[in-house]
């Protein structure tokens, strides 16, 4: 079974410093997707970043980049200049590639992001 | 770009009455979604796996008499908490995916509120 672990509950930074947030995951499945999404205390799930297993750059998306370490099956999300906007709960995810497990999203237990100004 | 919507986005219910939750796919069929389960600062539970004009597949300890799910077409899932109670109380949310896409969509989340 695929795990995500993210062992930071909460983290702050400072407004437009940069801010990285951890995130190792387990599984034995060889083909499989990495995701970081954000949640602001409205509810909504905000797509951020995806990193695929065979990807050999790590993705990156405007102020966003996802340090892909596969050896040590770490993927942790880079903000950099922090933005007040930021401030929100975040969550790492991961998705087997097909099977029965085809869709399904395993998340972290999140990790709260304080922007101080 | 691709949208899932998900009504309402809050219900207050009394003990022992039904709710029921949509999830609609706007602009793209979706053959599968999921629905989650969060409680206050907490990660998401998968809850089931919704199948269009297939049965949900459930995952363990979910109740599926209690939790009903209905995928009768290719844009919309619906999840009915039947006779609920307190400790129903929580957001509930769907997403789907685009056939061959990389993310998933979510919808905006349901805070059912059970009193």
């Amino acid at each position: 079974a695929q795990k995500i672990t993210q062992t930071q509950p909460g983290m702050f930074v400072q407004e437009k410093e940069a801010v990285t947030l951890d995130c190792t995951y387990d599984t034995s499945d060889p083909s499989y997707g990495l995701f970081w999404y954000k949640q602001p205390s409205s509810g909504e799930m905000i797509f951020l970043i995806y990193q695929g297993s065979y990807d050999q750059q790590n993705a990156t998306e405007g102020r966003y980049s996802l340090n892909f370490q596969k050896a040590r099956k770490s993927a942790n999300l880079v903000i950099s200049a922090s933005q007040l906007g930021d401030s929100a709960m975040y969550f790492c995810a991961m998705r087997l590639a097909g099977g029965t497990s085809y869709g399904k999203l395993t998340f972290g237990q999140g990790t709260i992001l304080t922007v101080h100004p | 770009g691709a949208v899932v919507s998900q009504h309402p986005s809050r219900v207050i219910c009394k003990s022992g009455t039904s709710v029921k939750i949509e999830c609609r796919s706007l602009d793209f069929q979706a053959t599968t979604m999921f629905w989650y389960r969060q409680f206050p600062k907490q990660s998401l539970m998968l809850m089931a796996t919704s199948n269009e004009g297939s049965k949900a597949t459930y995952e363990q300890g979910v109740e599926k008499d209690k939790f009903l799910i209905n995928h009768a077409s290719l844009t919309l899932s619906t999840l009915t908490v039947t006779s609920a109670h307190p400790e129903d109380s929580s957001f509930y949310i769907c997403s789907a995916r685009i056939p061959g896409g990389t993310e998933a969509f979510f919808g905006q989340g349901t805070r059912l509120t059970v009193v």
